[in-house]
């Protein structure tokens, strides 16, 4: 099993959607979850950090469930701008980082 | 101020070549990470560096990787006698310690390699 996993998609969606994505991690001892988000031949970038209580910044919300080891991210009004690869991160008690394989967003007009 | 400095952007090397890579932290930013991407993959977690600590190794895939960290600050990613299957983009990142574990990595453009 991998330590991070995520559903590749493609996910295509229109302008304006709200769209879903779902990452599981398997080492419960866990510490610190983030959301990068990567565009095509670029280094990832922190999108936004996963805090325990769930987070919102503008259009997008994270929330984290610890009992079933779970992240998500929900992007609302999709432009765009917002086509790109997304990438759950997870950080054990060592500080070893871990990424998901990405989940792929089309926004389309 | 500066970001994660990497160099080169790109390198083509023959097969069975010793090659060097170079990352260069964001000052101040005791964790340093490598990871590699192979095109349409994600990212391949290969070492990192925590200060003084012993690094975590357990991502290098043979051993014909070996990484360094001179003075806490820069680090070589070394691959000796390369392969074509190690032709990828090796990304570095830093990180600040000590902010309950929370802070988040800040990457380098990183080094296309390419094994010719």
């Amino acid at each position: 099993r991998k330590e991070v996993e995520q559903d590749p998609g493609p996910f295509n969606v229109p302008e304006g959607a709200t769209v879903a994505f779902n990452c599981t991690y398997s080492n419960s001892a866990s510490q610190s979850f983030f959301w990068y988000r990567q565009d095509c031949r670029k280094e990832p970038k922190l999108l936004m950090s996963v805090y325990s209580s769930g987070n919102e910044d503008g259009r997008f919300t994270a929330q984290l469930n610890r009992a079933s080891q779970y992240i998500s991210l929900l992007i609302r009004d999709s432009k765009l701008s917002d086509s790109a690869t997304y990438l759950c991160v997870v950080r054990g008690g060592g500080f070893k980082t871990i990424f998901g394989a990405g989940t792929r967003l089309f926004v389309k007009a | 101020g500066a970001g994660v400095s990497q160099s080169p952007s790109n390198k083509v090397t023959e097969k069975g070549k010793d090659v060097e890579l170079r990352c260069d932290p964001i000052s101040g930013h005791t964790a340093l990470y490598w990871y590699r991407q192979s095109l349409g993959q994600g990212l391949e977690f290969l070492i990192y560096f925590q200060g003084n600590s012993a690094p975590d190794k357990s991502g290098l895939p043979s051993d014909r990787f070996s990484a360094e960290r001179t003075g806490g600050s820069v680090s070589t990613l070394t691959i000796q006698r390369t392969q074509q299957e190690d032709s990828a983009v090796y990304l570095c990142a830093s990180s600040l310690v000590g902010q309950g574990g929370n802070s988040p990595l800040h990457f380098g453009n990183g080094t296309r390699l390419t094994v010719t």
